[in-house]
């Protein structure tokens, strides 16, 4: 299994460019999200999918957009970059589950990050 | 969603046992804690989950008392490869609930 995979690892981008970043797992797994890092401090969370066709509002939206036909990918769209979203962007997943009496949380897989820089 | 209070960094020496302390007053009766390990430029890494008195793994042990309020990374006889930043997070990714990661605590390790 490749886990969870993450394209571009790098992207400089002019205000107002618009693009996608592309994640995939291969775990079958239904639960996906993505998150900001911002330097220095922890993974905030934007948005978050509990399966194909779902998709929520996590921490910070606002500019991006997501969207989950299959299980397998989980594409975030930068509708117009601004050097605010300079980041670090992660993807990840995890099997779902833990509904009724356990609530637990089942490990997230982290893909390697895709750094972005809007200028 | 339980909010969680974590020191912001701590500093500690090769060999050491390092304890991370992690509050979370208002956890739900039924949620667990699971711990995170980030190293630069990578992803978040699951280190370890438990629900109450103690959970050892061959990476860390977790401690949690009896009223749930706060739990304790223990890392056994850090190395320099232990520097890193840890996560402890209460709550579930299942569901339309969002899970959120904090400002962890970042672990320097000293030769």
């Amino acid at each position: 299994n490749a886990g969870v995979t993450q394209t571009p690892k790098f992207q400089v981008l002019k205000t107002g460019q618009s693009m996608t970043l592309q994640c995939a797992q291969d775990m079958n797994h239904e639960y996906m999200s993505w998150y900001r890092q911002d330097p220095g401090m922890g993974l905030r969370l934007i948005h978050y999918s509990v399966g194909a066709g779902i998709t929520d509002q996590g921490e910070v939206p606002n500019g991006y957009n997501v969207s989950r036909s299959t299980t397998e990918d989980f594409p975030l769209r930068l509708l117009s970059a601004a050097p605010s979203q300079t980041s670090v962007y992660f993807c990840a997943s995890t099997q779902s589950g833990g509904r009724g009496i356990s609530r637990i949380h089942y490990e997230q897989y982290f893909g390697p990050g895709t750094r972005l820089t809007v200028t | 969603l339980a909010k969680t209070t974590q020191p912001i960094s701590m500093d500690s020496y090769e060999g050491q046992e390092v304890n991370i302390t992690c509050s979370h007053n208002n956890i739900a009766t039924n949620d667990y804690i699971t711990w995170y390990q980030q190293f630069p430029s990578q992803g978040p890494r699951f280190i370890i989950q438990g629900y109450k008195t103690k959970v050892t793994n061959e990476v860390a042990s977790l401690f949690i008392p009896a009223d749930r309020k706060s739990s304790t990374l223990s890392l056994p006889r850090v190395s320099l490869s232990d520097t890193a930043v840890y996560y402890c997070l209460v709550g579930e990714a299942a569901g339309r609930r969002a899970l959120t990661f904090g400002s962890g605590t970042r672990l320097q390790v000293q030769p």
